[in-house]
């Protein structure tokens, strides 16, 4: 099956500095690669799709590059804010399944 | 509210008993899935209904779970004979026709407790 990594250390950063989360995968390209948001106690919130034949998406202040050759998803908030601060998962789409990773926490200091 | 609702958003429960919980899905929306999350991970897919039929089904899941989605409408997760490694977070999402990998609405969650 397929394996997700994101850094389980948390991301810590000033106010204003681009932050940029990784997600690294093994096994077969998704179709599609996600990123939600989750805040502690509530649901995952969707950000942004990737297809596998995309390089870049971009939505407001983020942005999203998908490698398939580095299997690797690279997800960026530019100017970030304080109210940015939370656990950000990436989560891949194949065979009608999700996979998720364990996520990675931002802090955002002002 | 349009958005995914799932109920209870609470549950503590004795060892051996059984649990239901309920997912209303956003009304157009004919994707459903079932995930559990423990603290520190990600979600963990359970299983995925396209209208009323199983699609998927996690290898994960022992023959204690079962899931419904009668009519293609609101859905139901049970857990029979409750184990301690339960609990977690049990979450719902949604998703629209057209792109089978395509954005997923999720609930605000069931936390189950079994103690």
């Amino acid at each position: 099956s397929q394996k997700i990594e994101q850094n389980s250390e948390a991301l810590n950063i000033q106010e204003g500095k681009t932050a940029t989360l990784t997600c690294n995968y093994t096994n077969y390209s998704p179709a599609y690669l996600q990123w939600y948001r989750q805040d502690p106690g509530r649901g995952p919130v969707f950000l942004l799709l990737i297809r596998e034949n995309e390089k870049e998406k971009r939505k407001e202040r983020l942005k999203v590059t998908f490698d398939t050759t580095l299997k690797q998803s690279l997800f960026h908030i530019t100017a970030s804010q304080p109210a940015d601060s939370a656990t950000y998962l990436c989560a891949l789409y194949n065979f009608n399944k999700f996979y998720f990773g364990s996520g990675t926490k931002l802090n955002v200091k002002p | 509210d349009t958005g995914v609702s799932q109920n209870p958003r609470h549950k503590i429960t004795k060892r051996g008993q059984n649990v239901t919980f309920r997912c209303d899905p956003i009304s157009e929306h004919n994707r459903l899935y079932w995930y559990r999350q423990t603290l520190g991970q990600g979600p963990e897919f359970l299983t995925y209904f396209q209208n009323e039929a199983q699609l998927e089904k996690s290898r994960l899941l022992s023959d204690r779970f079962s899931a419904e989605r009668p009519k293609g409408s609101f859905s139901t997760l049970e857990i029979q004979r409750t184990e301690q490694g339960d609990s977690a977070m049990y979450l719902c999402a949604s998703s629209r026709p057209g792109l089978a990998g395509d954005e997923q609405y999720f609930g605000p969650g069931t936390r189950l407790t079994v103690t």
